[in-house]
């Protein structure tokens, strides 16, 4: 276990709607990475935050959002659900330093677009 | 764009062999390197990383060779066992930024 978690561990929601998930890192650790992975296929990198700013972004709309807060736990956004976005959303979180190079992540939730 | 991808989906080997995935990448940017496992339902675990500077490293019944000049990567695993059973992927961080890059996995199955 990476001491890592997110909730909740499944979500169902319906197209249009918004939905708010949550991580907190592995203690001692200040940077926040967010992956989307749809089935069958490897992560595809969201965003990170480090010491609450957003640190760099993948190729994901201004839908999909994100905040960390000052104890390093952070949440995703996504509004106006698409159903495309059905996917497993995993945060992983890095070791202080900014750099994050290796990054240890959740059990990841299950979002079901509808 | 760059990225990272796997030569063969599936792996299928018998318990006490050694497996080998193997790993090609594109960026030659790319500066550091992980191999990542994940079991169904979970999220991926990490099993060993090298950076750019070396091409060789050793764990626990797992080592990670890299090639830079036909950037390639491959994960060995000594005498498999049916914990082994999973999908690995490969990843790379380019000197640019934060962000890994994954490939689309290979399935390793352990018959007993």
């Amino acid at each position: 276990e990476t001491g890592v978690t997110q909730s909740p561990t499944h979500l169902i929601k319906t197209r249009g709607q918004q939905v708010t998930l949550r991580c907190s890192s592995q203690s001692g650790h200040n940077t926040v990475s967010w992956y989307q992975q749809a089935l069958g296929q490897g992560p595809q990198f969201i965003f990170q935050y480090y010491r609450e700013e957003e640190n760099g972004r993948g190729n994901f709309p201004p839908r999909f959002s994100g905040l960390q807060f000052p104890n390093y736990s952070s949440e995703l956004n996504v509004n106006a659900l698409e159903l495309d976005d059905s996917a497993l959303y995993l945060c992983a979180s890095s070791p202080t330093g900014g750099q994050a190079e290796t990054q240890y992540f959740g059990p990841g939730t299950r979002l079901l677009v509808l | 764009g760059e990225s990272v991808g796997l030569h063969l989906p599936t792996l299928s080997v018998q318990e006490g062999d050694n497996s080998i995935i193997n790993c090609a990448y594109s960026n030659s940017a790319s500066d550091y390197f992980i191999w990542y496992k994940q079991e169904s339902g979970k999220g991926p675990q990490f099993i060993i990383d090298i950076r750019s500077n070396m091409d060789k490293r050793q764990g626990q019944r797992v080592t990670v060779l890299l090639n830079k000049t036909v950037k390639h990567l491959s994960l060995q695993i000594a005498a498999t066992q049916p914990g082994d059973s999973a999908v690995y992927f490969c990843a790379e961080r380019d000197n640019a930024g934060n962000m890994l890059t994954f490939g689309g996995g290979t399935r390793l199955m352990v018959k007993p």
